[in-house]
């Protein structure tokens, strides 16, 4: 089993759809979450950290389910511009602090 | 945030020579350094782990002797690939992790070294 796996997308929606991001995690000792985003070509970029109570910033919403062991991202009202692969990411701090990505999901929103 | 600098952006080679990726950290000191492998349509795989002024950890099925990691200083660290072959092409990217406090880490990214070796 993978130690970080998302959904395999990818997702082709509308713009102003709503759009949602799982990912679970096999290490029970991961204690750090993040999504980042990654655009064609280019190295990923932090869209956000996902804290226990759930966090949003805008149109985006991060949650975490530790019991499940999965996190979830939101994105609402998406725009042409969200367009990218979505990265999910865990920190292994029982691994020397090792940053564990997912395979990605990847976003196309049309017009 | 922080600023992780990685060069050269682009490098072409010919089989069998060396390729040296560099990776700084411009305005903080990073005792621990990710280099990352990412094939066409893949995730990024971890290769390593550098941290300053030991020994790198590789990952299960990466070669040390191919791949040459340095990190002599708290802001630096190589990566050699040694002996290139095509399918050593690939985009190599190095991370810096950074440690906020106790439970709040972030990562910054370099901006990746396309490798095509011919």
């Amino acid at each position: 089993r993978k130690e970080v796996e998302q959904d395999p997308g990818p997702f082709n929606v509308p713009e102003g759809a709503t759009v949602a991001f799982n990912c679970t995690y096999s290490n029970s000792a991961s204690q750090s979450f993040f999504w980042y985003r990654q655009d064609c070509r280019k190295e990923p970029k932090l869209l956000m950290s996902v804290y226990s109570s759930g966090n949003e910033d805008g149109r985006f919403t991060a949650q975490l389910n530790r019991a499940s062991q999965y996190i979830s991202l939101l994105i609402r009202d998406s725009k042409l511009s969200d367009s990218a692969t979505y990265l999910c990411v865990v920190i292994l701090y029982n691994q020397g602090g090792k940053l564990i990505f997912g395979q990605g999901t990847e976003l196309s929103v049309k017009p | 945030g922080a600023v992780v600098s990685q060069h050269p952006s682009w490098v072409i080679c010919k089989s069998g020579t060396s390729v040296k990726i560099e990776c700084r950290s411009l305005d903080f000191q990073a005792t621990t350094m990710f280099w990352y492998r990412q094939f066409p349509k893949q995730s990024l795989m971890l290769m390593a782990t550098s941290n300053e002024g030991s020994k790198a950890t590789y990952e299960q099925g990466v070669e040390k002797d191919k791949f040459l990691i340095n990190h002599a200083s708290l802001t630096l660290s190589t990566l050699t690939v040694t002996s290139a072959h095509p399918e050593d092409s690939s985009f190599y990217i190095c991370s810096a992790r950074v440690d906020r406090s106790p439970m709040r880490t972030e990562a910054f990214f370099g901006q990746g070294t396309r490798l095509t070796v011919v």
